[in-house]
């Protein structure tokens, strides 16, 4: 079964400084595609950050940037420079090539940021 | 571009009645994915439809269901409403794709729809 793991369930990060999040998953699948998202107390839920599995570059969207490790199935999501509105809960998906429109959260992680 | 839009935002229903939700996609998405949101079993996807035929589904019984018009807009309703049902469902939209494109799977969600089952 494919699944998504994130093992902190909370975090917290002093204004400007960097914090990085863990995500692992388990797929059988060679081609697939990886996010964070985020979902501020608002609740609309936006994407962060894509990777595609084939790519062994990893994704970079300002001061988001990802450290995908293929083999160990890893996925993080570091943001430097932290501000108070990155507090949100964040939550790693994955998606097989072939699914339609299934994607696989994980349990989510809240993040708290101090001024 | 006008976002995608759920309504109602919030609804209050008793068990045993049921419920419809509608989904309005970002104009030009023609798949609609509806997620279900619950603090103890987190994001779990209900099903995808695209040109108004359901394309995928996920486990949840029978008494969930859904539909898409030719204008992308989306439904889902839930019969027979249990406790359990009390959650945030979630609607995205993504860009065309297409039955031979492969998923992307970049979501465009709503603000959501909360309902309470009492």
């Amino acid at each position: 079964a494919q699944t998504v793991t994130q093992s902190q369930p909370e975090m917290s990060v002093q204004e400007a400084e960097t914090v990085t999040l863990s995500c692992t998953y388990d797929t059988s699948e060679s081609d697939y595609y990886l996010f964070w998202y985020k979902q501020p107390p608002s609740r609309q839920m936006i994407l962060v950050i894509r990777q595609e599995a084939y790519k062994q570059q990893n994704a970079t969207e300002n001061r988001f940037s990802v450290n995908f490790q293929k083999a160990a199935k890893s996925f993080s999501l570091k943001i430097s420079d932290s501000q108070l509105g990155d507090a949100a809960m964040y939550f790693c998906a994955y998606v097989w090539w072939g699914s339609q429109g299934n994607l696989i959260f994980g349990k989510g992680t809240k993040l708290s940021v101090k001024p | 571009k006008a976002g995608v839009t759920q309504t109602p935002r919030y609804l209050i229903k008793t068990r045993g009645q049921q419920v419809t939700l509608s989904c309005s996609p970002i104009s030009g998405h023609r798949s609609v994915s509806w997620y279900q949101q619950t603090p103890g079993q987190g994001l779990q996807f209900l099903f995808e439809y695209f040109s108004e035929t359901q394309r995928n589904k996920g486990n949840f019984p029978g008494r969930f269901s859904g539909r898409q018009f030719s204008n992308s807009r989306s439904e889902m309703n839930v019969s027979t409403l249990e406790l359990g049902d009390s959650a945030l469902y979630l609607c995205a939209s993504s860009s065309p794709g297409g039955v031979a494109l492969p998923n992307t799977g970049e979501l465009f969600f709503g603000e959501g729809s909360r309902l309470t089952v009492l």
